[in-house]
């Protein structure tokens, strides 16, 4: 059973960044799949951050792309999303996600609620 | 910015249909995925590749595509069906995975 498992501050201070690490077990990374960010500000929709693919190769929100970092650590089995410059508009819950063109989003990680805020 | 638009909310009484639209002008190219979220949970996939059913879902769930919209169909609503809808598929340049997720159905059993 594959799972996912976010991790990382959950207040973060207006203009820095925002680490998170994805710990996934059950699937290796290298594989397949993309491996991607999507969050959810509180009482809202949800939003697609950004995605890498097993190969390495990254994908992001051309509305946060300036930001937004994705990285994978394949020893470790495990993927981060760093986002900068970060304000209030980015408080939400995040979720790591794996998802392909064939079969949608089908593993989430419970999600991490980060606050920005001084 | 490309949108999946989605009716903000649905009511139905128990053992009704509930029926939820999604419209984008790419989707007549690309497929729709359909997924439940209830309060507090992370979203669980209940279509994809706009009509097929993962394993563990039931029924009572399928989706089908008509031109640019997709719909989810929901047979015999029962209580526990009480949730957040959202339909997601790629962005208009039909480019994976550049998603985009529709704005989201609250569907409100009566």
């Amino acid at each position: 059973q594959v799972q996912l498992q976010e991790s990382g501050p959950g207040l973060v201070k207006p203009s820095e960044t925002l680490s998170l690490t994805c710990a996934v077990s059950g699937y290796s990374i290298s594989s397949g799949y993309y491996w991607g960010w999507i969050r959810q500000p509180p009482g809202k929709g949800l939003e697609w951050i950004g995605s890498i693919y097993h190969s390495g190769s990254t994908y992001y929100n051309p509305s946060l792309k300036s930001r937004v970092t994705i990285s994978v650590d394949t020893s470790k089995n495990q993927f981060s999303l760093k986002l900068s410059s970060v304000t209030a508009a980015d408080t939400a819950v995040y979720y790591c996600a794996r998802h392909s063109t064939g079969l949608g989003v089908d593993y989430w990680g419970q999600g991490t609620l980060v606050t920005v805020s001084s | 910015s490309y949108e999946l638009t989605q009716p903000p909310s649905v009511s139905v009484s128990p053992g009704q249909t509930a029926r939820i639209t999604c419209s984008g002008d790419a989707l007549p190219k690309q497929y729709a995925y359909w997924y439940q979220q209830k309060p507090g949970q992370a979203p669980v996939l209940v279509i994809y590749k706009d009509s097929e059913r993962p394993s563990g879902i039931p029924e009572r769930f399928s989706g089908s595509s008509s031109g640019t919209t997709v719909t989810l169909t929901i047979s015999g609503v029962q209580a526990e069906d009480e949730a957040d809808y959202y339909c997601q598929s790629a962005d208009s340049s039909g480019t994976y995975p550049y998603v985009v997720f529709g704005g989201g159905t609250k569907l409100t059993v009566l």
